[in-house]
């Protein structure tokens, strides 16, 4: 079982819609936790930390289910900008730098 | 704001021929990472270093080495390439917060292809 796991997609939306990615982890000791944004050929950006209360930036709602163990984006009114692979990542216990997991990616393109 | 700087953006290799990925980064960062990403595969850790003279093997660190040459460099070596190295090579720093763990900053990337 992969320590992080991801939908792959593809989830194919249009302009206006609300689409929401879930991505599980395996480690309940897990600390910390993140979304990024990766373009096509271009490299991972964060997008937002997830917080254990839930945070919202503009039109982005992160949200972690620690007894679930998952950690969940929520996109509203998409763009077509949004059209992207989103990235969740999981930082184990120590913090360490060799503890960053990241999962496959879930590939979203919003459509006109 | 550079960030996090690597080189070359594109190299194509022959087979057996070796070739230094370099990077460095200007945020003061004390770890740096190398990360390989192959279609399907998703981000795998290749070697890392915590903090300067410090260097640690990652998930698949076979046909590399790394030198961290001082706290903003971080190179990648490939000795003898083969056509499996094929990839897009990442390196990355991050910092350790309090809040948020340890939030990492991707370089843009080096598409390597080994014939």
């Amino acid at each position: 079982r992969k320590e992080v796991e991801q939908d792959p997609g593809p989830f194919n939306v249009p302009e206006g819609a609300t689409v929401a990615f879930n991505c599980t982890y395996s480690n309940s000791a897990s600390q910390s936790f993140f979304w990024y944004r990766q373009d096509c050929r271009k490299e991972p950006k964060l997008l937002m930390s997830v917080y254990s209360s839930g945070n919202e930036d503009g039109r982005f709602t992160a949200q972690l289910n620690r007894a679930s163990q998952y950690i969940s984006l929520l996109i509203r009114d998409s763009k077509l900008s949004d059209s992207a692979t989103y990235l969740c990542v999981v930082n184990e216990p120590s913090g360490s730098a060799r503890q960053l997991t990241f999962g496959s990616g879930t590939q979203l393109t919003v459509l006109p | 704001n550079a960030g996090v700087t690597q080189t070359p953006k594109f190299q194509v290799l022959k087979t057996g021929q070796s070739m230094t990925l370099q990077c460095a980064q200007d945020m003061n960062h004390n770890s740096m990472y190398w990360y390989r990403q192959d279609p399907g595969m998703g981000l795998r850790l290749i070697y890392y270093s915590a903090s300067e003279g410090t260097t640690d093997k990652g998930e698949v660190p076979n046909g590399y080495n790394v030198s961290r040459l001082n706290k903003r460099e971080f190179s990648l070596r490939l000795e003898s390439a083969a056509p499996s190295q094929t990839s897009v090579y990442f390196c990355a720093s991050s910092e350790l917060l309090r809040t948020t763990g340890n939030t990492i900053y991707f370089g843009e990337g080096s598409w390597l292809t080994v014939v």
